[in-house]
């Protein structure tokens, strides 16, 4: 059973437009969330976080929505830069004994110069 | 320069062989994993540890082996019981919880021969 969904396997975006990668979970007692940043060939890099005490989390280009009715966050890449071009890997965990990352199966984005 | 560090960056391994991927890091973290990804999937976890000389079974531990003899050291053997072991396998590692960031070491793309 996934618990953690990207389903929407890419996205191509114009350079300087926003892109807007999306996630959705099906475990409410999920309270931190993760994307990741994944070149071809090398390893996924932390990108940005937020907790379920938050709905928004900015950091330069990159922010993260939670809602947490919908069970719904996205990543929000403004303005697109060709160099965003990679997979990117939503992530969740919980406050509790044996929680663990659990990961989506990721998107990949292209932006288009 | 604080990191992780995995080598070698391919490995190729025969029908029979056990072969061992190595991943060290320096930044003073306790808990560290194994994941594996293959194609179109996300990262699946076969490995993990919190502590020296202890550690636990992830989704698919079938046919990988660990040790943790040391705080900077996580090696994984992928023995000849698994039978597809063609992948990327990516070592991360976190402060004390498997539930908070993980960073992940640039992966080791393993080849059948």
């Amino acid at each position: 059973d996934q618990q953690v969904k990207q389903n929407s396997p890419s996205l191509s975006v114009q350079e300087g437009r926003i892109s807007i990668l999306n996630c959705d979970y099906t475990n409410s007692m999920f309270d931190y969330f993760l994307w990741y940043k994944k070149y071809p060939a090398e390893g996924p890099t932390f990108l940005i976080s937020i907790s379920s005490i938050k709905d928004k989390n900015e950091d330069g280009r990159f922010t993260v929505f939670l809602n947490k009715s919908a069970k719904h966050l996205s990543l929000h890449i403004v303005p697109s830069q060709p160099g965003d071009s990679a997979v990117y890997f939503c992530a969740a965990s919980f406050t509790g004994a044996n929680s663990k990352l659990t990961f989506g199966k990721g998107i990949t984005l292209s932006v288009r110069p | 320069d604080g990191g992780i560090t995995q080598s070698p960056k391919y490995l190729f391994r025969k029908e029979g062989q056990n072969v061992t991927l190595s991943c060290e890091q320096n930044l003073n973290h306790d808990a560290m994993y194994w994941y594996r990804q293959d194609p179109g999937q996300g990262l699946r976890l076969i490995y993990y540890s919190q502590i020296v000389n202890d550690f636990q079974k992830g989704d698919i531990a079938e046919g990988y082996s660990v040790s943790r003899e040391k705080k900077e050291s996580f090696p994984l053997t992928v023995t000849s019981a698994q039978k597809n072991p063609t992948a990327f396998y990516l070592c991360a590692s976190s402060k004390t919880s498997p539930k908070e960031t993980q960073y992940f070491g640039p992966g080791t793309r393993l080849l059948v021969l």
